[in-house]
């Protein structure tokens, strides 16, 4: 089973700031199948980010992820009062899919 | 669009089973697996495993074999888990996901509360 380790645990910013959060394989994920997701409190999972770097339908362009193997990053520009939320990294290229144990950006 | 609506729902006293829904619209059903995901009050998401609804096939995570069961009706384009045994530590909200190979977990449910309590 690979595990994710995403780091930091919290991330206190101010609107406008960039945010970088980092997600580590205990393993290589197999062809970046590496997904993120942003949680907001009482809803669903929403995903952001698939094969590691490409914005799922609708997402903004400041979102954006990179990375490849078992070290993959998750950028957000110009954070927006409603980008605050729980993020998490999982990946979805060998069985069991994982996800990493969830990343709080709050305001600062 | 896409929709995955959900069940209501559920109490449960320990031992007992619980069966979620989950029905799909807005696209064609066996195009996509359905996942199970877990979520326990204030902690971070469980994987439980997932089913094509192209031809039922299943992969569960280990921890959760034996006691749980993922089916599909393509007559209805719903999935269904069924969750034997349960435990207080079952207590979650469950949610499903559409699940792609190439694109992850593209579309999720509402969520199913279940509360296990004596």
């Amino acid at each position: 089973e690979i595990v994710l380790t995403q780091s930091p645990g919290t991330l206190s910013l101010s609107p406008g700031d960039r945010a970088t959060l980092s997600c580590r394989a205990s393993q290589s994920v197999s062809s970046s199948y590496l997904a993120w997701y942003q949680q907001k409190p009482g809803q669903a999972p929403r995903l952001l980010i698939y094969g590691a770097s490409r914005r799922a339908t609708g997402i903004p362009d400041r979102f954006s992820g990179s990375g490849s193997g078992t070290d993959f990053t998750l950028t957000i520009n110009r954070l927006e009062p409603e980008d605050f939320a729980v993020y998490y990294c999982q990946q979805y290229g060998s069985s069991p899919y994982t996800f990493g144990q969830g990343a709080k950006v709050d305001i600062k | 669009q896409v929709q995955l609506v959900q069940s209501g729902a559920e109490v449960k006293k320990p031992g007992a089973s619980v069966k979620v829904s989950c029905k799909a619209s807005g696209y064609t059903f066996t195009s996509y697996g359905i996942g199970w995901v877990r979520q326990a009050p204030g902690q971070g998401l469980e994987w439980m495993g997932w089913i094509s609804a192209y031809n039922g096939n299943t992969n569960y995570v280990q921890k959760f074999h034996g006691r749980v069961t993922m089916t599909t009706d393509t007559s209805t384009s719903t999935a269904y888990m069924e969750v034997r045994s349960l435990r207080s530590d079952d207590t979650a909200m469950y949610y499903c996901t559409t699940v792609a190979y190439t694109t992850g977990c593209d579309y999720w449910g509402q969520g199913t509360l279940v509360t296990v309590s004596s």
